[in-house]
């Protein structure tokens, strides 16, 4: 079965400081990638997706996510977090034999301190 | 507004009661989804469905079930033989397609006394 890791599962930072969070998936074969975002009492949302072409994938709010395949990795990164920023994120995976059902990663719980 | 809805938002029962939580999508979506959250764990799948009348277990399906008689619903049933229902239900709707988009319900929370 596939598996999504999400390294880090609290992040603080303060505002202004770069954002990298990791995600590793152990599917071998061509995936579709994901970052959700839940923010405070609001529905988990779509940060941005790669499905193929160039590695480096551009999302909402600044966020962008580079698409490594030999590392298995799809690392989330903004170069400077605001104070909103705060929020869960998920990676989630979409494997080429899966239709269309995600794998998603335990959740990265980001606090931003102003 | 096109979206999903689920209700309630809080849910409390006796442990032995089963529970039914409800969810709706009025974005003709062909495919739903039932997901549980807990901390720490992300979000895994206890049941979906592609069309009218069909569904296929997750990876967590013991102890739920649901229906999907119409293509705007999907009820999931916490039943009494699930151990640990207590937990963050979502659902979720996509069209269907491989790597769609998945749209998201505001959840419900559940807690079993």
């Amino acid at each position: 079965a596939q598996s999504v890791s999400q390294h880090n599962h609290h992040v603080i930072l303060s505002e202004a400081a770069s954002l990298e969070l990791g995600c590793n998936y152990s599917y071998g074969g061509t995936v579709n990638l994901f970052w959700y975002v839940q923010y405070p009492g609001q529905h988990l949302q779509l940060l941005l997706k790669y499905f193929s072409g160039d590695p480096l994938v551009k999302g909402i709010k600044g966020f962008e996510a580079e698409f490594i395949k030999s590392k298995f990795s799809f690392n989330l990164r903004k170069p400077s977090v605001q104070w909103s920023d705060t929020a869960e994120y998920f990676c989630a995976v979409n494997p080429d034999n899966a239709g269309n059902m995600l794998t998603f990663g335990g959740g990265t719980r980001l606090m931003v301190k102003p | 507004d096109g979206g999903i809805t689920q209700s309630p938002k809080y849910l409390f029962r006796k442990e032995g009661q089963n529970v039914t939580l409800s969810c709706e999508q009025n974005l003709n979506h062909d495919a739903m989804y039932w997901y549980r959250q807990d901390p720490g764990q992300g979000l895994r799948l206890i049941y979906y469905s592609q069309i009218v009348n069909d569904f296929q277990k997750g990876d967590i399906a013991e102890g739920y079930s649901v229906s999907r008689e119409k293509k705007e619903s999907f009820p999931l049933t916490v039943t009494s033989a699930q151990k640990n229902p207590t937990a963050f239900y979502l659902c979720a709707s996509s069209i269907a397609g491989q790597g769609a988009e998945q749209y998201f319900g505001p959840g419900t929370r559940l807690t079993v006394t």
